[in-house]
């Protein structure tokens, strides 16, 4: 079965920094997507970044951008120049391509823009 | 463009009542999901569904049953509440179709469950 790993519950940054959240998973599989995800205060989740495994190329979606690592099955994600409004819990999910298309969610990470 | 609408968004049951939340999304996705939220556990699933007429169970699914009668509409059921189900409840949807959307989860805005 697959698992997904989060290993920081909490973390702070200071507005304008940058920040990576680490996202580890365990998977058999060779073909699946990953995604970051992301819920603010309002509670409502919000996607914030896709990644196909087949694809070498790292996603990118303006300030957020990830580091997939295949072979280390590794999927952080970076956020640039740090804004207030990314104050939020982040979730690092997984889907298997084909099969049963269930998504596994990590515990999340609780990050805290610092003015 | 509704996306995901969840109803209700709050409610208070006492131990042994039963409840059901609906979930209807108008994008006409294939796949629809439940999931409940508690802290330090992140989401998981209740029960899924890969099409109109056919429900399946995900890693928490005593206690719950799920239909889906419609395709834009899956229904979570509580048929004797329990403490343990407090918790925030999300719905989700998602299709297969759409480039770079496709497999993108959909969400509602969650329902607050309190069972006392």
């Amino acid at each position: 079965a697959q698992t997904v790993t989060q290993s920081q519950p909490e973390m702070s940054v200071q507005e304008a920094e940058t920040v990576t959240l680490s996202c580890t998973y365990d998977t058999s599989e060779n073909n699946y997507y990953l995604f970051w995800y992301k819920q603010p205060p309002s509670r409502q989740m919000i996607l914030v970044i896709r990644q196909e495994a087949y694809k070498q190329q790292n996603a990118t979606e303006n300030r957020f951008s990830v580091n997939f690592q295949k072979a280390a099955k590794s999927f952080s994600l970076k956020i640039s120049d740090s804004q207030l409004g990314d104050t939020a819990m982040y979730f690092c999910a997984f889907m298997k391509h084909g099969g049963t298309y269930k998504y596994i969610f990590g515990t999340g990470t609780r990050l805290k823009v610092l003015a | 463009n509704a996306g995901v609408t969840q109803t209700p968004k709050f409610r208070v049951l006492k131990t042994g009542q039963s409840m059901t939340l609906l979930c209807a999304q108008d994008m006409n996705h294939e796949y629809m999901y439940w999931y409940r939220q508690d802290p330090g556990m992140g989401l998981r699933l209740i029960h899924y569904s890969v099409g109109e007429g056919t429900t399946a169970k995900g890693e928490v699914p005593d206690g719950y049953n799920v239909s889906r009668l419609k395709k834009q509409n899956f229904l979570l059921g509580l048929e004797s509440a329990a403490p343990s189900q407090t918790s925030v409840y999300f719905c989700a949807s998602s299709s297969q179709r759409g480039g770079s959307g496709a497999n993108v989860l959909t969400f509602g805005a969650g329902s607050r469950l309190t069972v006392l």
